[in-house]
C-alpha cells in the first residue's frame, strides 16, 4: 500500500522559514515524480511545485518561485519543501502528493493527510 | 497559466439525484483533465483521470466526458457519501491548476 506521511508543520513568524518532509513507502520512489499541492483554510486546491524522479527537474507556482525549494532524497524515501521568507498568505494545509510517473500529463494519487503552516506573528 | 472555471460554485440535491458537474479550461488541454472528491477534513482522492478514466475502485454511477477545453463530471444516482466538494485540474503544463471547486451539499 503507498503511503505518504508528512512533517514539519507548525507556526512560524512572517519571514520565517520551515522544512517540511514528506515519507513515503509501498512504491518505488525514485520512479516517480512527486508534488506538494497546498489548501488554505476554507479555500481551494492549489499547486506549489514538482520533482522528478531522478531530481533532475523541478518546477514551481510563481507564488512561490524564488521562496520555496523542492528536493528528495530517493535513499532515503523522502520528498521535501524548503519554505523561506514565508508569508501570511502561505498559510495553508500542505500535502505531499505522488504523481503517476510523471505529473505532466498525470494525476495526483494518493494525497497524504497534510501538515498544517500557519504563518503568524 | 491555464485557467480552470467550474461551474455551478456549489450544488444542492437530493439522494438517488443525477447530477453534472463542469469544468471549463482557458485554452485546450485535449483530454488532460482530472477530478478529485474532497470530503470535510480529508485529502482529496481522485475519481476520474485523462477525462473519461475511472480510478480503480471508484464506483461506476462517477464518469467524465469531454476533450479540449469543455469536460464534465457526471454522478448518476447520488449516494450519501457522495456530498463532498469535487475540482477539476489541469495536468497538461505547468502550473497544474485547478477548479475552484463545486460544493455537493444535501438538499
Amino acid at each position: 500500500e503507498v503511503q505518504l506521511l508528512e512533517s514539519g508543520g507548525g507556526l512560524v513568524q512572517p519571514g520565517g522559514s520551515l522544512r517540511l518532509s514528506c515519507a513515503a513507502s509501498g512504491f518505488t520512489f525514485s520512479s516517480y515524480a512527486m508534488s506538494w499541492v497546498r489548501q488554505a483554510p476554507g479555500k481551494g486546491l492549489e499547486w506549489v511545485s514538482a520533482i522528478s524522479g531522478n531530481a533532475g527537474t523541478t518546477n514551481y507556482a510563481d507564488s512561490v518561485k524564488g521562496r520555496f525549494t523542492i528536493s528528495r532524497d530517493n535513499s532515503k524515501n523522502t520528498l521535501y519543501l524548503q519554505m523561506s521568507s514565508l508569508r501570511a498568505d502561505d498559510t495553508a494545509v500542505y500535502y505531499c502528493v505522488k504523481c503517476t510517473i510523471n505529473c505532466y500529463l498525470g494525476w495526483f494519487d494518493p494525497w497524504g493527510q497534510g501538515t498544517l503552516v500557519t504563518v503568524s506573528s | 497559466d491555464i485557467q480552470m472555471t467550474q461551474s455551478p460554485s456549489s450544488l444542492s440535491a437530493s439522494v438517488g439525484d443525477r447530477v453534472t458537474i463542469t469544468c471549463r479550461a482557458s485554452q485546450s488541454i485535449s483530454s488532460y483533465l482530472n477530478w478529485y472528491q474532497q470530503k470535510p477534513g480529508k485529502a482529496p482522492k481522485v475519481l476520474i483521470y485523462g477525462a473519461s478514466s475511472l480510478q480503480s475502485g471508484v464506483p461506476s454511477r462517477f464518469s467524465g466526458s469531454g476533450s479540449g477545453t469543455d469536460f464534465t463530471l457526471s454522478i448518476s444516482s447520488l449516494q450519501p457519501e457522495d456530498f463532498a466538494t469535487y475540482y477539476c485540474q489541469q495536468s497538461y503544463t505547468t502550473p497544474y491548476t485547478f477548479g475552484q471547486g463545486t460544493k455537493l451539499e444535501i438538499k
